[in-house]
């Protein structure tokens, strides 16, 4: 059973860098076909894919986010993170990470992380 | 970036009836190349990451009770629940993977009448 355990930092100022990494359990983040992905959710509303990483590397981003996000993979961790830069308060949000199996032969998020709760405030 | 429009946006149906979920791309997510339609439906409880119900629309996820059903093709989609169980409140999300970004209909909130 794949599980995936976001972790980093709760608390993050105004115009600083949100960094979060999660960590993949119970398979190999170089699975064939599965890429990996971050997903917001802003308390009350709905859900905003931010991007996804293959494990070679290979990265796809929003566009509303792009200029602010980088998603980097350490195979030998079996784990990704997520940094975005410049936050405002309009980035709190429950950051969850969760398998992509977008170009998989099952399609759609089928594993998520619990989701980490991120304030932006000074 | 694909528009996934949801109605309604709530629902309140009484224990036992059917519910009915309806979810409009902006484009098709019909891949006439394999026929598939890239799209996804997900159940989220308070306090719970999103669970994966269904993908290629009507591929159910293993362990989701049969009660489900995913169905439709090209922009419009449904997802039914035949006899509403209380463990079924819940917000409904579909998704498109058809491209890049993949995004999300806003939601709908299923209660009990």
């Amino acid at each position: 059973q794949v599980q995936l355990q976001e972790s980093g930092p709760g608390l993050v100022k105004p115009s600083q860098t949100l960094s979060l990494t999660c960590t993949v359990s119970g398979g190999s983040i170089s699975s064939d076909s599965y890429y990996w992905s971050w997903i917001r959710q802003p308390a009350g509303k709905g859900l905003e894919w931010i991007g996804r990483i293959y494990a070679s590397g290979t990265t796809n981003y929003n566009p509303s986010l792009k200029s602010r996000v980088t998603i980097s993979v350490d195979t030998s961790k079996n784990h990704f993170s997520l940094k975005l830069s410049s936050v405002t308060a309009a980035d709190t949000a429950v950051y969850y990470c969760a398998r992509d199996g977008s170009y998989s032969t099952r399609g759609g998020f089928d594993y998520w992380g619990q989701g980490t709760l991120v304030t932006v405030s000074s | 970036d694909i528009v996934m429009t949801q109605s309604p946006d709530s629902l309140a149906v009484s224990l036992g009836e059917r519910a009915t979920i309806n979810c409009k791309s902006s484009q098709s997510v019909l891949y006439s190349s394999n026929n598939k339609n890239y799209l996804a439906w997900y159940q989220q409880k308070p306090g719970q990451p999103p669970k994966l119900l269904f993908y290629w629309a009507s591929t159910r996820e293993s362990e989701v009770p049969d009660r489900f059903s995913g169905s439709g093709s090209g922009t419009d989609f449904t997802l039914t629940i035949s006899s509403l169980q209380a463990e079924d409140v819940a917000v409904y999300y579909c998704q498109q993977y058809y491209r890049t970004p993949p995004t999300f209909g806003q939601g709908t909130k299923l209660e009990i009448k």
